[in-house]
């Protein structure tokens, strides 16, 4: 299996220019994440999904749209982007809990896409 | 509101000398706990889980933690830390939902010294 794989690993942008991270994962899980790492930050999560054709908000959504049309790919879309998004972005999956009182499941990580906007 | 706090950011020690990294939570309930490691240029690997039962949980590498509910830490040791151990270290709390969302610390950066 290739686990979580994140294309491109790095990207410089004007503001106002808009794209799209994509993420693909192999494991058949259902859960899918996306984060974003600021320096001293640690992980903001931006959007989540269950499954195939549900996503939520998270932390920090603001600038950001996703899809989860299937089970494997959970692309993250800009806008317009601005200086403000210059960060490392990292695509997680999972498991999903089968009781959320029992477990929770380790999140598995891709290698993350590293984006400058200028 | 779930939050996690490591207070050291930057930690340099001796290889072969040993290692606490320190981790407080912050959770109305029993907390579910990760430690996640990530080497450079890579994503997150989960080192070690606290779900309940035993304080003391071993993980990969050689690393273990413990939990301690009075003093709301769950730090993370290792006897005789390796080269291979520099790194950014992330302590976690599950946020309470079904989603299995957790809440990420800000990382301890680890360097080894020759």
């Amino acid at each position: 299996n290739a686990g979580v794989t994140q294309t491109p690993k790095f990207r410089i942008l004007k503001i106002g220019q808009s794209m799209t991270l994509q993420c693909t994962q192999d494991m058949n899980h259902n859960y899918m994440y996306w984060y974003r790492q600021d320096p001293g930050m640690g992980l903001k999560l931006i959007y989540y999904s269950v499954g195939a054709g549900i996503t939520d908000k998270g932390e920090v959504p603001n600038g950001y749209n996703v899809s989860r049309s299937t089970t494997e790919d959970f692309p993250l879309r800009l806008e317009l982007a601005a200086p403000s998004q210059t960060s490392v972005y990292f695509c997680a999956s999972s498991y999903p809990s089968s009781d959320a009182l029992s477990s929770y499941n380790e999140q598995f990580f891709g290698p993350g896409t590293r984006l400058t906007v200028l | 509101a779930q939050s996690v706090t490591q207070p050291d950011i930057h930690i340099t020690v001796s290889e072969g000398a040993s290692l606490e990294l320190r981790c407080n939570y912050s959770y109305g309930a029993t907390p579910y706990l990760f430690w996640y490691v990530q080497s450079p240029g890579q994503g997150l690997q989960l080192l070690l889980k606290y779900f309940s039962g035993d304080t003391l949980v071993q993980g990969i590498k050689g690393f273990e933690a413990e939990f301690k509910r009075s003093q709301s830490s769950f730090n993370l040791r290792k006897p005789s830390v390796h080269w291979s151990d520099a790194a950014e270290y992330f302590c976690a709390v599950a946020a309470y939902s079904s989603a299995s969302k957790i809440i990420f610390g800000s990382g301890t950066r680890l360097s080894i010294r020759p």
